[in-house]
This record gives C-alpha cells, structure tokens and sequence, in this order.
C-alpha cells in the first residue's frame, strides 16, 4: 500500500487567493482526519470523517474553510479566501476504528499565503 | 476539556546518554495513549499505543510506560539516528479524535 497520500507538497499563493488541498487515505480505512501543524501550536485537529460523513468540524477555524469527502478514496480542504496566518503544515491521516495504532499520517502539505 | 502537555520542549544528548521524556495528560476517560516518532518533512509515525497504568512497550532502545496521569518515553544509549521530534496523544473514551502534544525536539549528538 501506497500509505495516505496528500498534494500538493508544496503550495504557496497570495493572500486572497482559493486553496485546495487534497488527500487519498488507505485503502479500506474508514476514518480521515485533517489536522493543521504550526510551531505555537503543534497539531491540531480540524475536522475528521467517518465513512465519508463529517462527524466533528469543531476544530474549523472560521467559515474560509471547508472540507469533503465525496467517497471512500478522496478528501478535499478548501481555504477561500487564503490569509497569512493559514500558512502551515496540513496533515491527512486515516485510520480503522479500534485498530492499536492509532492514525497513519500522510507527508503533508506546507502551504505558504504571502 | 482533554489536554496533553509535554516536556522538555528539547533535548540534546551525548550519543549513549540515557534519558526519558515526559507527557502529562488530563482526558475524560482514557482509551489510549500514543507515542509517535517525527522527522523533518515527514508526517508522524505511530511508535506505541498504551491503553492502561502499568502498561510498557519497548521498542530497540525506546521503552513507554505509563501512569494515571502520565507517560514517559525512555531512550536507553541513544544514537544519532534517535534524533526527531517525539510526539504524544490520547484519545478519550467518547470520540475517535487523538490529541496531541506539542512535543519534544531531540537531538542526538556524537
């Protein structure tokens, strides 16, 4: 298995701009999280999906962002419109309910908004 | 509300300097208590997962034990290799998300 995998690697835009960040979690891992790392803060968990349902969007910071899960195999968060303080690392992660070892991370993607 | 403090926020170790990091958690019920290993670049790779007091797992030179109200991961004759940043997280019994630390940054030195 390829693992979860997440594009861009790297994105940088302009303040204003949409973001779409996308992720392909483990085949058959019905969990997926979205998680923002920044140095202050660590990581911190914005929304996460159980079969393809939102179940806990608390972490969202504000309206500019979305998140979707059209099916199994895919995962989208949208940032519009994009603003400096949103420039970190944003980690996908998927997981099977109850399995010991907790979530497998993707690589990331660190998005810059200059 | 679940928190999760770790400490030191770094280290730095002559390689073969045993030492031990420490995570102090407050959770509403816990139902595990994980130990993740992350590299420059890289996303968070699982280590080990503690679900009661008492409970250790080793791991080549790691060892994670845990209490009521904390974990310590020790590192026994660390190498060079060893250096990452450590991660900790738990997760309550009422939900599947893990909450994380803010982790220790440990280098490893010759």
């Amino acid at each position: 298995d390829a693992g979860v995998i997440q594009s861009p690697r790297h994105e940088v835009t302009e303040m204003g701009q949409e973001v779409t960040l996308r992720c392909k979690p483990i085949s058959g891992h019905d969990y997926l999280f979205w998680y923002r790392q920044t140095m202050m803060r660590g990581l911190e968990l914005l929304i996460y999906f159980n079969n393809n349902v939102p179940i806990d969007d608390s972490g969202m910071p504000e309206d500019r962002f979305s998140a979707k899960m059209p099916n199994a195999s895919f995962s989208t968060l949208k940032i519009q419109p994009s603003e400096p303080r949103d420039s970190a690392v944003y980690f996908c992660a998927s997981s099977i309910q109850g399995v010991s070892y907790g979530y497998t991370f993707g690589s990331g993607t660190r998005l810059t908004v200059v | 509300e679940d928190q999760v403090t770790q400490s030191p926020e770094a280290l730095r170790l002559q390689e073969g300097e045993s030492s031990s990091l420490n995570c102090s958690y407050t959770v509403s019920g816990l139902r595990g208590l994980f130990w993740y290993r992350q590299d420059p670049g890289k996303g968070p790779e699982f280590l080990f997962t503690l679900y009661s007091a008492g409970e250790e797992k080793e791991k080549e030179r790691l060892k994670a034990t845990l209490t009521k109200k904390e974990s310590f991961l020790h590192i026994t004759a660390p190498k060079p290799e060893d250096s990452a940043t450590y991660l900790c997280a738990v997760q309550g019994y009422n939900t599947d998300k893990l909450i994380f630390g803010t982790g220790t940054r440990l280098q490893v030195f010759p």
